[in-house]
Formats: structure tokens, sequence, C-alpha cells
């Protein structure tokens, strides 16, 4: 899998909309962009993926440049909860092979 | 609600003993189940694929005669830590993808300390 690039770490006000970003300029054709977050001393939870389209749930909005070397996840209304280390991960989602390789991830601080 | 369940969430043992860890998909049967380990401030490492019906596939570096897989069914697979050291207190999660094409799902992971 493709190796992804996020800042070590963000602030962001509660309520505001919190963008993160995510760098996979060798992404292959074939390679889905999944977002996990980790809540302190919690399993991680999904979050969003997507392929070449801007994808929108209950969650989340997941931006993907025309290029797919770079994508935004964004949090519209970050919540104090929303607190936690969030991956950015790249994977051929077609595979039968679901490792997934952890970066550092970007440890996101919602302050009140 | 939870789809992955992990037990137990919390466990301490006494170095030399053996720690049994459970995970269970709720809903869906996983033929393939994902165990990692998570030391603390760092990010989460992969150690073993467990397979159903066949042996477990481990990574590079990781001890198969320590971490004991077992997947006797569809929805159940146990990591055994054998004869546990302090060395070997960490968080431990498992995960499982619930069909071809979709996410994968986390357990609570289980925190072990050997004392």
């Amino acid at each position: 899998d493709a190796k992804t690039t996020q800042p070590p770490s963000m602030d962001c006000a509660e309520g505001r909309a919190a963008n993160l970003p995510c760098n996979h300029s060798t992404i292959s054709g074939n390679e889905y962009v999944y977002w996990y977050r980790q809540i302190h001393s919690q399993g991680p939870q999904y979050i969003i993926h997507g392929l070449k389209n801007n994808e929108t749930n209950e969650m989340a909005s997941l931006i993907i440049t025309e290029d797919r070397k770079s994508s935004t996840l964004i949090l519209p209304h970050a919540t104090l909860r929303d607190t936690a280390v969030y991956y950015c991960i790249v994977r051929v989602a077609s595979s039968n092979d679901y490792k997934l390789s952890f970066g550092a991830g970007t440890t996101v601080t919602v302050r009140a | 609600g939870a789809v992955v369940s992990q037990h137990p969430s919390r466990v301490i043992c006494k170095s030399g003993t053996s720690v049994k860890i459970e995970c269970r998909s709720l809903d869906f049967q996983a033929t393939t189940m994902f165990w990692y380990r998570q030391f603390p401030k760092q990010s989460l490492m992969l150690m073993a694929t467990s397979n159903e019906g066949s042996k477990a596939t481990y990574e590079q570096g990781v001890e198969k005669d320590k971490f004991l897989i077992n997947h006797a069914s569809l929805t159940l697979s146990t990591l055994t830590v054998a004869s546990a050291h302090p060395e070997d207190s960490s968080f431990y999660i498992c995960s499982a993808p619930r069909a071809q094409n979709t996410e994968a799902f986390f357990g609570q992971g289980t925190r072990l300390t050997v004392v």
C-alpha cells in the first residue's frame, strides 16, 4: 500500500469545521483513501473512504483532489468528542487483504 | 453498536502466565481477522492475520510460539500471549472486515499489563 503523510497535530475550535490534510502522492489507480480515528484507549473507528469522487456521510466529508495525490477530511462541526488521532490510509479495496498500515496519524485536539 | 467485540477489555497478569484474548464478529462471519499491538504513544502495528480453518500468518519479527492465534469458527479468533513478560504489556486490538470492498471494524482493544 502507498504511504501517506499527515501533519502530526492540529487544534481546532469546538463548533468550527476541522480540515485534516493527507498527502498520498504515490497512490495507485486502484487504491482507495480510508480514514479512521482512534479515541484514547479505544480501537480505531472507521470514518469514511473514497476513490475519486468526494464522499460525505453522517460523520464527515472526504475531498480528494483531481490528481488523487492528496485529500482532506472535513469534520463539519467539531465537538470535544472528536478529539482523537486521525489516520489516513490507502489500500486496494478490491483485494481480500484487509491489513491496514497505520502511520503516525494526526492528533486532533478540539478546544472549547 | 459494536460489530466486533473483544474480551477482556483489561487484564493484569503475573509474569510467566498465559493470557487469552477473544475477538468476535457479532453479526457477520469473518474468515479473516487481524491482530494489532499498540505501545504507548505509538501507532498500531500489525502482528498477524488470523485465518479461519488454517494457520495464522505472522508479520516479520512476531514470535508465533509466543502469540498463539486460533481462528476456530467464522465468528471467533483468539490470541494467547504465552508466558507473558512485562515487555508484552501493550494494547492489543483485533479487526475484521464485514465483506469485500467494505471497511474493517475494530474491537475495543485489550489493555494487557504484565507484572
